[in-house]
C-alpha cells in the first residue's frame, strides 16, 4: 500500500540553525501538508500546498518556515532558524484530489521528531 | 477560523465495554470529519470519517455520528478489545481539502 514517507526519523539540531525536513507524498496525490505535533498535544495545521504554490498557513507558520517541492517526488518543510519550542514531531501528509473528485482523507507520514537544543 | 472541542481527554474502560468520543465544531462550513487513531509514537491515521451530507456510517465496530444542526459528531466504538487503546483525534475540514482542524484528543485505555 503506498505511503507517505519522511526523513529523517529524528533530528537533533542547535538553536538557531537551520532544518529541512524532508518528505515524499503517495504519488498521485496533489495536496501535501504539514503539520506539527508538540509532545502530548494535539496535532497542528503549519500549512498546505497545492498547484506549486502555499494554498493556507496558519499563524504558526512565520517567515522562519518556508516550503518547497524540489523536483516531482519530494515536498520539503525548511525551519531557518530553529528556536527551542521548535521541538516537535512534524507530520507530512498528503491528499487526493482530481478536478475536486477523490477521497478527501489526508494520510500522514510516520514524521521527523525535531529536538532542538 | 475552525475551533474543535473534544471530550473526555481520557476514557477507561472494561474490555467489551463501548466506548463513546464526542466533538463539536464551530464553522457551518465545514463538511468533511474524518477520525484519527494514534497508537504511541506512531502516525495519525485514518480509521473512519464522515461527510455532511450523511448522519450516522458504520464501519464493523466503529461508528460515526453527525448532527449538523448541532454542530456535533461523535465516535462510537463497541466490544473494546485492548489492541483499541490509543488515542484519537476528531477534525473538521471545510473542503475536505483544506487544513484540518483537531480536536485535542481523547486517549482510550481499554482493560482486559
Amino acid at each position: 500500500e503506498p505511503e507517505v514517507t519522511q526523513t529523517p526519523s529524528h533530528q537533533v539540531t542547535q538553536m538557531g540553525q537551520e532544518v529541512i525536513l524532508r518528505c515524499v507524498p503517495i504519488s498521485n496525490h496533489l495536496y501535501f501538508y504539514w503539520y506539527r505535533q508538540i509532545l502530548g498535544q494535539k496535532v497542528e495545521f503549519l500549512v498546505s500546498f497545492y498547484n506549486n504554490e502555499i494554498s493556507e498557513k496558519s499563524e504558526i507558520f512565520d517567515d522562519q518556515f518556508s516550503v518547497e517541492r524540489p523536483d516531482g517526488s519530494n515536498f520539503t518543510l525548511k525551519i531557518r532558524s530553529t528556536k527551542l519550542e521548535d521541538s516537535a514531531m512534524y507530520f507530512c501528509a498528503s491528499s487526493e484530489a482530481l478536478n475536486g473528485q477523490g477521497r478527501p482523507e489526508a494520510f500522514f507520514g510516520q514524521g521527523t521528531r525535531l529536538t532542538v537544543v | 477560523g475552525e475551533n474543535v472541542e473534544q471530550h473526555p481527554s481520557t476514557l477507561s474502560v472494561q474490555e467489551g465495554d463501548s466506548a463513546v468520543i464526542k466533538c463539536t465544531y464551530s464553522d457551518s462550513a465545514s463538511n468533511y470529519f474524518p477520525w484519527y487513531k494514534q497508537e504511541l509514537g506512531k502516525r495519525p491515521q485514518l480509521i473512519i470519517d464522515i461527510r455532511s451530507n450523511v448522519g450516522e456510517k458504520k464501519d464493523q465496530r466503529i461508528a460515526v455520528t453527525l448532527n449538523k444542526t448541532a454542530k456535533h459528531f461523535s465516535l462510537h466504538i463497541t466490544e473494546t478489545q485492548p489492541e483499541d487503546s490509543a488515542v484519537y483525534f476528531c477534525a473538521a475540514s471545510v473542503s475536505g481539502y483544506s487544513t484540518l482542524t483537531f480536536g485535542k484528543g481523547t486517549m482510550l485505555l481499554v482493560s482486559p
